[in-house]
Formats: C-alpha cells, sequence, structure tokens
C-alpha cells in the first residue's frame, strides 16, 4: 500500500506565478490536510478536506490560496501570484476516519516551494 | 498555539535510553497526548498516542502523568536515525476539529 504522494517535490516559482501542489491520499483515505513549514518553524495547519467538500480552512492565508479535492484524482493546493514569503515546505497528511475517531494522520513527503 | 511545552533540544548517547518530557498542564478529560517525529527534511511520522494510561509499541513507550499533566516518550535503544525533532501535540478525540497543532518540539541528536 503506497504511502501518501505528493508532486511536484520541488517546485520553483518566479514572484506572480501560480503554483499548484498535489497530494494523492493513502488507498481508502477520504480525509486530507495541508500544512505548511516555514524556514525552522514548526508545521501550521492550513486547510481539512473530505471528498468534495471544506471541512476547516481556519489556517489559509484568505487571500491567493485554494484548495479542493475532488471525487476523482489528487487533493490540490493553489498559491495564486506566489510571493517570496510563500516559500516553504508543503505536507499534505491522510486519514481513513473522521477526526471524531481516533485515527493517526500519514503525511507525504512534501513540496518545497521556492520563489525566486 | 500549542498547548505543549518541550526542551528545545536534548543530546543522547547511541544505545541509551532517550527520555522526552512534555508538560501540557491544560490538557481537558477529552484530549488525547499524540507525539510525531520529523527527520529531517521528512513529513513527520506517528510515533505513539495515549490518554492517561501508559502505552507501548514497537517504537516507543509513552508515561503520562497521573494527573495528566505531563508525559514522557521513551525510546528504549535510541539510534541514529532517530536523531530527529520529537513533536508533543494534544488533541481532542470528538467534533470536527481535524487538524495538529504542531509547537516547536524537542530536537533530539543521537550521537555515537
Amino acid at each position: 500500500n503506497a504511502g501518501v504522494m505528493q508532486n511536484p517535490r520541488h517546485l520553483v516559482r518566479r514572484r506572480g506565478q501560480e503554483a499548484r501542489l498535489r497530494c494523492s491520499p493513502m488507498k481508502g483515505h477520504s480525509h486530507v490536510y495541508w500544512y505548511r513549514q516555514l524556514p525552522e518553524e514548526g508545521l501550521k495547519f492550513m486547510v481539512y478536506l473530505q471528498k468534495e467538500n471544506i471541512i476547516d480552512e481556519s489556517g489559509m492565508p484568505k487571500e491567493r490560496f485554494s484548495a479542493e479535492f475532488p471525487k476523482e484524482g489528487p487533493s490540490i493546493l493553489r498559491i495564486q501570484q506566489v510571493v517570496r514569503g510563500d516559500s516553504a515546505a508543503y505536507f499534505c497528511a491522510s486519514s481513513p476516519l473522521a477526526p471524531s475517531s481516533y485515527n493517526e494522520q500519514f503525511f507525504g513527503p512534501g513540496t518545497r516551494l521556492t520563489v525566486l | 498555539d500549542a498547548k505543549t511545552t518541550q526542551p528545545t533540544s536534548m543530546d543522547c548517547a547511541e544505545g541509551r535510553a532517550a527520555n522526552l518530557p512534555c508538560n501540557h498542564s491544560t490538557i481537558s478529560g477529552n484530549e488525547y497526548v499524540y507525539w510525531y517525529r520529523q527527520i529531517h527534511s521528512q513529513g513527520p511520522q506517528y510515533i505513539i498516542h495515549g490518554l492517561k494510561n501508559n502505552e507501548t509499541n514497537e517504537m516507543a513507550s509513552l508515561i503520562i502523568t497521573e494527573d495528566r499533566k505531563s508525559s514522557t516518550l521513551i525510546l528504549p535503544h535510541a539510534t541514529l536515525r532517530d536523531t530527529a525533532v520529537y513533536y508533543c501535540i494534544v488533541r481532542p478525540l470528538g467534533g470536527s476539529q481535524g487538524n495538529l497543532i504542531f509547537g516547536k518540539g524537542t530536537k533530539l541528536s543521537v550521537k555515537p
């Protein structure tokens, strides 16, 4: 059973471009979480999605950031008009059950975004 | 903000037990204690969790004090590959909150 997959692993963008980060959860997992880790910082929650639904986006910046988890295909974190401050590692995690039940989150290897 | 406090860093000799403390004095009755670790540049890895009883699995043991205000993660025989940042997280069971709140963690350095 493959783990959580993220691609690309490294992404370089110039200021003002768009960044699209993809996350394929583990097989059978329908809950996806995105976290951001700035250099030398801990991980910060961004958004929690189930298939076709955003459940909690309390950690998402109000502008330029969006996320989706369609019925088919990977979850996408989209950053429009990137700025240098968006440079970070973006991690995706998945879990099989809702948070109301005990379950651990399985993390992917992350996407390192560098904005020039 | 994280509801836990951990030492910034610790050293441990290879082959010895690593004991990582965590304070969570404001923990609520329905909150579990989770431990994750992050090896350099990798995604976090789940280690163990507990409510009030001590727990053990193939990776580690978790000792939670009777008042639940603190806990200790024990790696019984640390290896160089255990060098990582270890995060202690409290999280409620129930409700819709799904996110993990990571603090700064403890940077464990296992030395030969």
